[in-house]
């Protein structure tokens, strides 16, 4: 069966600090990868997709970056954080309708 | 453009009450996916289901039920005889049918509805 592990789990860094969260998915190949934020107020927003290894397209414009060096690996990073990325981050992976998610990051930037 | 209202920011009931939670969507496309997910405290996003826009059958399955009615572009749950457990935020989202190729198919969230089921 197929499984997503995304860590960490909570994370608290200063303003202006680098970001790099990691999202993996076990028991599929060339899975579409996303990763959405959930922001105070529940919303949930969609940062980045991801169709295959080094194909990667932004959905807002943003502090944030992503990567996807490996079939089934999708990072979510940031060179400086601001206040403003404070959230709760989620990793998605689909393999055609669904979207099944990992367990989550909530990063608060002080 | 596409768009996911869920009208209900918060909802509380008492345990063994039943409860609706509303989803009204917006689209222009012919076909597409609707689907409803489950956030409890922990936070992660639990799927709950499917549906098709070519099949407008009820579903059910345990407690849970949704009715899906394309006239009125609603996609409605129901939680009969809730209990405490059932306690999360509850999404209702929406994506295009996918293509063949692999064009990605971004889910449209709604906003959530908060419910408490009460002891």
């Amino acid at each position: 069966s197929q499984t997503i592990h995304q860590w960490p789990a909570t994370l608290v860094q200063p303003v202006g600090s680098p970001l790099s969260l990691e999202c993996t998915v076990e028991g599929t190949s060339n899975p579409n990868l996303y990763w959405y934020r959930q922001a105070a107020g529940r919303g949930l927003q969609l940062l980045f997709y991801s169709v295959g290894i080094g194909q990667i397209s932004s959905e807002v414009p943003q502090n944030l970056s992503a990567s996807r060096p490996q079939d089934r690996q999708f990072i979510l990073s940031s060179k400086k954080l601001l206040l403003s990325d404070s959230g709760f981050y989620l990793c998605a992976w689909s393999p055609r309708t669904e979207a099944f998610f990992g367990q989550g990051t909530r990063l608060t930037v002080v | 453009a596409q768009k996911v209202t869920q009208a209900q920011t918060e909802i509380s009931v008492v345990e063994k009450e039943d409860v609706t939670l509303d989803c009204v969507y917006e689209t222009r496309d012919t076909t597409y996916y609707l689907f409803w997910y489950k956030q409890p405290p922990s936070g992660e996003l639990v799927f709950l289901i499917r549906r098709n826009s070519f099949d407008e059958q009820n579903e059910i399955s345990g407690r849970y039920s949704w009715n899906f009615q394309k006239s009125t572009s609603s996609f409605n749950f129901t939680i009969t005889a809730s209990q405490v457990v059932d306690s999360a935020v509850y999404f209702c989202a929406l994506t295009r049918t996918p293509l063949y190729g692999g064009a990605t198919n971004k889910l449209i969230f709604g906003t959530g509805t908060l419910l408490a089921v009460q002891p």
